[in-house]
């Protein structure tokens, strides 16, 4: 596709279960982001990927999160026992280069709710 | 750490009216400073942009200037529309390495009635 694609959509888990996010960039972009949006609040980073190199796993919130990119393509963001304070927007973002400030294109991100 | 600061919302305004939406940044070294915006059911896309000090960024009709000694980048519409009601997130990325990961502001809620 033309933009960046993420899958599901939308998750309900029950406290304690793991899930899985994934996210399809644009073909060919270097970059790849993950971020968590928390309601009525602005995106946080999460992790980045240059290729399939993490590079900066910094703002991610506990050891139970944990995120691949296997191939340099498509990423997967995983929670594993998931806690009510997880529920949020989960968005990737992709950027064509590596280094620099060329535009980081979102997806409409998996909206994740902890039951 | 870097962060941005945006005016509280939800800001309601009539069409044709003048957009100013506050945003102030904190950021060691010269970020590159953004406006996203999100509109209702869509992922967020970018605005406009400006890289370095007294740039202008611009797009549909939208303006912005990156003020270095104010640490400022104010969005600025001067007759906004129906259409135009959506988030607006103000960030900025630093301008060194290879991560260059956004902050992001609060955002704040931009309604336009008829």
């Amino acid at each position: 596709g033309a933009g960046v694609s993420q899958s599901p959509r939308y998750k309900v888990a029950k406290r304690g279960q793991d899930v899985a996010l994934r996210c399809d960039p644009i073909s060919g972009h270097v970059s790849l982001f993950w971020y968590q949006q928390a309601l009525g609040q602005g995106p946080e980073f999460l992790t980045y990927f240059q290729n399939e190199a993490q590079l900066d796993k910094s703002g991610l919130p506990s050891d139970r999160f944990f995120a691949e990119r296997p191939e340099g393509s498509v990423s997967t963001l995983k929670i594993q026992r998931t806690q009510q304070e997880d529920s949020a927007v989960y968005l990737c973002a992709s950027r064509k280069q590596g280094a620099g400030n060329t535009e980081a294109f979102f997806g409409q991100g998996t909206r994740l709710t902890v039951v | 750490g870097d962060s941005v600061t945006q005016m509280e919302g939800p800001v309601t305004l009539s069409e044709e009216a003048f957009l100013t939406i506050n945003c102030t940044y904190t950021a060691t070294g010269y970020p590159s400073l953004f406006w996203y915006v999100q509109y209702p059911g869509e992922g967020l896309q970018l605005l406009l942009k400006a890289t370095k000090a007294d740039d202008k960024g611009s797009n549909k009709g939208f303006e912005a200037t990156y003020r270095k000694e104010t640490t400022s980048f104010h969005l600025e519409k001067g007759s906004v529309q129906v259409s135009d009601s959506a988030v607006y997130f103000c960030a900025l990325s630093a301008i060194t390495g290879a991560n260059s990961k956004l902050t992001f502001g609060k955002g704040i809620t931009l309604s336009v009635r008829p």
